[in-house]
């Protein structure tokens, strides 16, 4: 069964940029079948979608965010990578990496990671 | 943006007893709707897609209905692993993807 673990720094600085990457086990990010994505949760708040992004290129970013993110898919090391530039405290949250459909099978997210806390702090 | 609004904020329900949880979008969304369940320190499990869906693996006493702009998940006869956060969230439009924020159904 495809497993997902998301790495990188449980703290960040004020105006720097946040780096995480999530591992694919178990299965492929070449899959043609799926994006891969990121989303995240404040502390007691809603969850909230990020981007995502298809092996072969294509990618979607959640307009309130489009110009402070990028993801990338690295295909040698069956990863994918999240960049969230100029965070501030309000970037603080779970950041959760997920596999779902692709535009025209998108039926919710079915895999997630276990998901890690990134503090933003000055 | 479509916002979505999921009440109440908190259900208190005792074991056994049945669960009413409500979603409502701000405009339609057909019925492309998801329900998730997510326990403390866990990740979302998705539960149920296409507003009625169940997803694979998710027991019976897990039902979801609605279209357009009102969706209801019920939880029948509560056990004792069914107390969390539900979350809804609308995926209407390719890459628009919008939440709802949770409702706690706790133990009474």
């Amino acid at each position: 069964q495809l497993q997902l673990q998301e790495s990188g720094p449980g703290v960040v600085k004020v105006s720097e940029t946040l780096s995480l990457t999530c591992t694919v086990s178990r299965g492929s990010v070449r899959d043609s079948n799926y994006y891969w994505g990121w989303l995240r949760q404040p502390p007691g708040k809603g969850l909230e979608w990020i981007g995502s992004m298809y092996y072969a290129g294509d990618t979607a970013s959640n307009p309130s965010l489009a110009s402070r993110v990028k993801i990338s898919v690295d295909t040698a090391k069956n990863q994918f990578s999240l960049r969230l530039s100029s965070v501030t405290a309000a970037d603080t949250a779970v950041y959760y990496c997920a596999r779902h459909g692709t535009r025209f099978y998108y039926f919710g997210i079915q895999v997630w990671g276990q998901g890690t806390p990134v503090i933003v702090s000055s | 943006e479509i916002v979505m609004t999921q009440s109440p904020a908190t259900l208190s329900v005792s074991p056994g007893e049945s669960a009413t949880l409500s979603c409502r979008a701000s405009h339609s969304v057909g019925n492309n709707l998801a329900w998730y369940q997510q326990k403390p320190g866990q990740a979302p499990r998705l539960l149920i897609y296409g507003a009625s869906t169940r997803a694979t693996g998710i027991p019976a006493r897990f039902s979801g209905s609605g279209s357009g702009t009102e969706f209801t998940l019920t939880i029948s006869s509560l056990q004792s692993e069914d107390f969390a956060v539900y979350h809804c969230q609308q995926y209407n439009k390719w890459a628009s993807w919008t939440f709802g924020q949770g409702t706690k159904v706790e133990i009474k």
